[in-house]
């Protein structure tokens, strides 16, 4: 079954460390999506990419990194200059940039303690 | 500023009883509307989409949602709950694909 695939479900770190999020998608789809989400504020776009090698920023991208070696994957640092980054994160890609409908994998809770 | 609004955070409805999810948006022009499902701990389903063309949308699960462009709204509605229907939904809208804006949402409860 295709899909999106995000690991772990839920991740512990301490602060001051590096974590990586991973999103794997196996639908042939070209552009891919990071959000934050928090409760009470819906989802926030913090960096996409539509092609291989390249990536933008979203709303709030001061604090990550991401990359783009391959259609399939597009994992998210949370870096230790992120202020506040306990919350869920959700991947999403759609099957081309002049598309609209996101397809969302199951998410990673983080918590940093 | 562009901005969609959920007005409701926390509906209670009770199985059997009808629903209607409010959703309002901030934009120049029509946008492409959405309505997305999640359930707790889990990611996004899309229930429905409103492009262009007839003004009531039929989704999966038995939900429609209906575009009032002179009231800027796209609500969402269910004629009979299912205890299964309790999550949290999301309406969201777009002009391109990298820039959609989500609601804070709305979390239905269902009483038996």
């Amino acid at each position: 079954d295709g899909g999106i695939t995000q690991s772990p479900k839920y991740l512990f770190r301490k602060e001051g460390q590096n974590v990586t999020l991973s999103c794997e998608q196996n639908l042939n789809h070209d552009a891919m999506y990071w959000y934050r989400q928090d409760p009470g504020q819906g989802l926030r776009l913090i960096y996409y990419s539509q092609i291989v090698n390249d990536f933008q920023k979203g709303d709030i991208a001061e604090g990550y990194s991401v990359s783009r070696e391959k259609k399939e994957s597009f994992p998210l640092t949370v870096t230790s200059a992120q202020k506040n980054p306990t919350a869920f994160y959700l991947c999403a890609s759609t099957k081309d940039p002049g598309s609209y409908e996101q397809y969302f994998g199951p998410g990673t809770r983080l918590t940093v303690t | 500023a562009q901005s969609v609004t959920q007005p409701d955070i926390h509906i209670t409805v009770s199985e059997g009883a009808s629903l209607e999810l409010r959703c309002n948006y901030s934009y120049g022009a029509t946008p492409y509307l959405f309505w997305y499902v999640q359930s707790p701990g889990q990611g996004l389903q899309l229930l429905l989409k409103y492009f262009s063309g007839d003004t009531l949308v039929q989704g999966i699960k038995g939900f429609e949602a209906e575009f009032k462009r002179s009231q800027s709204s796209f609500n969402l509605r269910k004629p009979s709950v299912h205890w299964s229907d309790a999550a949290e939904y999301f309406c969201a809208v777009s002009y391109n694909n990298n820039d959609m804006r989500f609601g804070a949402g709305t979390r239905l409860t269902v009483k038996p």
